[in-house]
């Protein structure tokens, strides 16, 4: 239990599906962030949020949309993604940024 | 922009030592290391938030060279549990909580 949950685990969805990743944290931490990690590459930063306020959208495609509705849960919305979207998706969360970050176990995205 | 880590992989036998590097272009503002075992998510290990800082957690300890913009994380007398890939991530100056990361050091301990 790392105090960080994700939901799915697992995830096959269509190219034209829409599907909500979701990932809640217990541990009382205000930044949150979403990475992309692919096979033979690094961890890829997405999204950071500061106290419910997005700080970092690092360049990502506006078919994954974030939500950060309080500072415990934040969510990715997908539509029309793209087979090269498929990979392994993490949440984390530290108390503030530059801390350090607890990862959950990820959600494994399919692209069909 | 992205940090390098050498070596890409390295096999030991428990007990013998290892150091694993992460080198950047940029100047350094914080260092994090990870790692990850095959399945599972990524765990922290120490962050290095000054130049010159070293940090250490039982047989595992770290560097922070800011003039070399370098990070160098040492893993002494290692164990079985000690397998898996070892991220650095590379955070720039604020607090935005942008971290970068290497591609990763997969390190396999054998008996």
């Amino acid at each position: 239990e790392t105090g960080v949950t994700q939901t799915p685990r697992h995830l096959v969805m269509g190219m034209t599906n829409k599907k909500s990743l979701k990932c809640e944290q217990h541990l009382g931490h205000n930044a949150m962030y979403w990475y992309k990690q692919s096979a033979k590459k690094p961890l890829e930063l997405m999204f950071v949020y500061n106290f419910k306020e997005q700080t970092e959208n690092n360049s990502v495609p506006s078919r994954f949309s974030p939500e950060c509705p309080n500072s415990s849960h934040l969510f990715l919305h997908l539509h029309t993604l793209q087979p090269e979207d498929s990979a392994l998706y993490l949440c984390a969360s530290s108390p503030t940024s530059n801390q350090p970050q607890h990862f959950g176990d990820g959600t494994r995205l399919s692209i069909l | 922009q992205q940090p390098v880590q050498s070596p890409q992989a390295v096999i030991l036998r428990e007990g013998e030592d290892a150091v694993i590097n992460c080198s950047s272009s940029k100047a350094l503002y914080s260092v994090h290391w990870y790692r990850q075992k095959h399945g599972e998510a990524p765990v922290f290990l120490m962050i290095l938030l000054k130049g010159g800082e070293q940090k250490g957690h039982e047989k595992i300890s770290a560097s922070f060279n800011e003039k070399k913009q370098q990070s160098s994380l040492y893993l002494t007398a290692s164990q079985l549990s000690y397998s898996g890939t070892y991220f650095c991530g590379t955070g720039p100056s604020g607090n935005t909580g942008k971290l970068i990361f290497g591609q990763g050091t997969t390190l396999q301990v054998k008996p």
